[in-house]
């Protein structure tokens, strides 16, 4: 299952809504996890089964789909967002991962 | 808190073999299915290797099938990764990942990739 994430590089503000969109090649119904990575850093998971946020993840964050179009929205950009984002499907093995979004401040 | 801390990586020539080590802290691995995502410098993150909680299903991605052997000491606490005939492309942070049992608003549901280790640098090179 190949996991097409757009856009791949994104600029914005603090404060700023941004969304990033994963989309399927094939039906994986809500079997899709969002991570967040920071250069040096092991992954963060957000976001699995598309909506669910996890444990300690600030409510800024959120996800949705299902299907084969999924999405992650950051409201209110904090300093802190400034990241890359990955999406994961765990549909089918082997799992895959979208090829990555760069959200980089304006 | 839980600590996933990955040992074993290093310098290898081609062809060479290593072997992982996914140890843990705070949480009991035997509970957990564990997964390998490796990123290349500069690249993006590839899942390679996955075990179930019992050890008894295994699975892995085409890049690494055939070379690379996957498994777990549930007495000791750790997961291992047998690397062989390895191959510059498999320059990597690999990292081992936990998918477990948790609560989730009073409900037991398995949270897939919870934790992470902090990575092993794996470089081949000649």
């Amino acid at each position: 299952i190949q996991m097409t994430q757009s856009p791949s590089s994104l600029s914005a503000s603090v404060g700023d809504r941004v969304t990033i969109t994963c989309r399927a090649s094939q039906d994986i119904s809500n079997y899709v996890a969002w991570f967040q990575q920071k250069p040096g850093n092991a992954p963060k998971s957000l976001i699995f089964a598309a909506s669910s946020l996890q444990s300690g993840v600030p409510s800024e964050f959120s996800g949705s789909g299902s299907g084969t179009v999924f999405t992650l929205t950051i409201n209110s950009l904090q300093p802190e967002d400034f990241a890359t984002y990955y999406c994961q499907q765990y549909k089918d093995y082997p799992l895959t991962f979208g090829q990555g979004t760069r959200l980089e401040i304006k | 808190e839980v600590h996933l801390v990955e040992s074993g990586g290093g310098l290898v020539q081609p062809g060479g073999s290593l072997r992982l080590s996914c140890a843990a802290s705070a949480i009991t691995l035997s509970s957990c299915e564990i997964h390998w995502v490796r990123q290349a410098p500069g690249k993006g993150l590839e899942w390679i290797s996955y075990i179930s909680s019992s050890g008894n299903t295994v699975y892995y991605a085409d890049s690494v099938k055939g070379r690379f052997n996957q498994s777990r000491d549930n007495a000791k606490n750790s997961v291992f990764l047998q690397m062989n005939n390895l191959r510059v492309e498999d320059t990597a942070i690999y990292y081992c990942a936990t998918s477990g049992l948790s609560l989730y608003f009073g409900n037991l549901i398995l949270i897939p990739f919870d934790h992470w280790g902090q990575g092993a640098r794996v470089t081949v090179s000649s």
